[in-house]
């Protein structure tokens, strides 16, 4: 079952914020975020495993609440560069299959 | 340079003729899969292997088929295409931290 990603689009303005959210019905071992660009191959952003850490990636970092089987990806200080559809992946028990989402259109605006 | 490659990477045909995608990556990876990803809906995976000759279906393995006899290369085979089967498919290779490096994509339309 797909992990839901929330929301479907979002439009920014250079510089402002934005916060990308992942949920699985499932018990998580990981969450895996990429970026795609129009008519590209996605992007490896970063892994979170079970213990709810939090990582970073430039201005781009996640969280990950095993409790609430939910991952957000936080965009601070957005720069053009940064639009792209957003996905996150998710693996669930002993299994490395990796299910995605369907996908957080973002676009940054000047 | 490390990389995925794939071949081709378009390619049009015909119901029910039987084609292979090659996927091949020069990373000594041994976590190697296929997606197919749709408007709407994605990226899906189809099959995904952990090791030489070690293969498992992922969430839409229906149609396809694949092989994992060396590990740089990780063929996707359709043996009867159908046009549903018509899809942006990535291969990729992951490294053993977890982060994944995918192919440049093959568009396969089946007419």
């Amino acid at each position: 079952q797909q992990p839901v990603q929330s929301p479907q689009a979002v439009i920014l303005r250079e510089g402002e914020d934005a916060v990308i959210n992942c949920s699985s019905s499932k018990a998580l071992y990981s969450v895996h975020w990429y970026r795609q660009k129009h008519g590209e191959a996605p992007v490896f952003l970063m892994i979170l495993l079970k213990g709810g850490e939090q990582k970073g990636h430039e201005k781009i970092s996640a969280s990950f609440n095993e409790k609430k089987q939910q991952s957000s990806l936080y965009l601070t200080a957005s720069q053009l560069s940064y639009s792209g559809t957003y996905f996150c992946g998710t693996e669930s028990g002993s299994a490395r299959q990796l299910t995605f989402g369907s996908g957080t259109q973002l676009t940054v605006l000047p | 340079e490390a990389q995925v490659t794939q071949n081709p990477r378009y390619l049009i045909t015909v119901t029910g003729k039987k084609l292979t995608v090659t996927c091949s990556q020069n990373m000594n990876h041994e976590y190697m899969s296929w997606y197919r990803q749709d408007p709407g809906l994605g990226l899906r995976q189809i099959y995904y292997s952990m090791n030489v000759e070690v293969t498992d279906k992922g969430d839409v393995p229906e149609g396809y088929k694949v092989s994992r006899k060396e590990k740089r290369n990780f063929p996707l085979i359709l043996e009867s295409p159908s046009p549903n089967q018509t899809s942006l498919y990535f291969c990729a290779s992951r490294d053993s931290l977890g982060e994944q490096y995918f192919g440049p994509g093959t568009r396969l339309t089946v007419t």
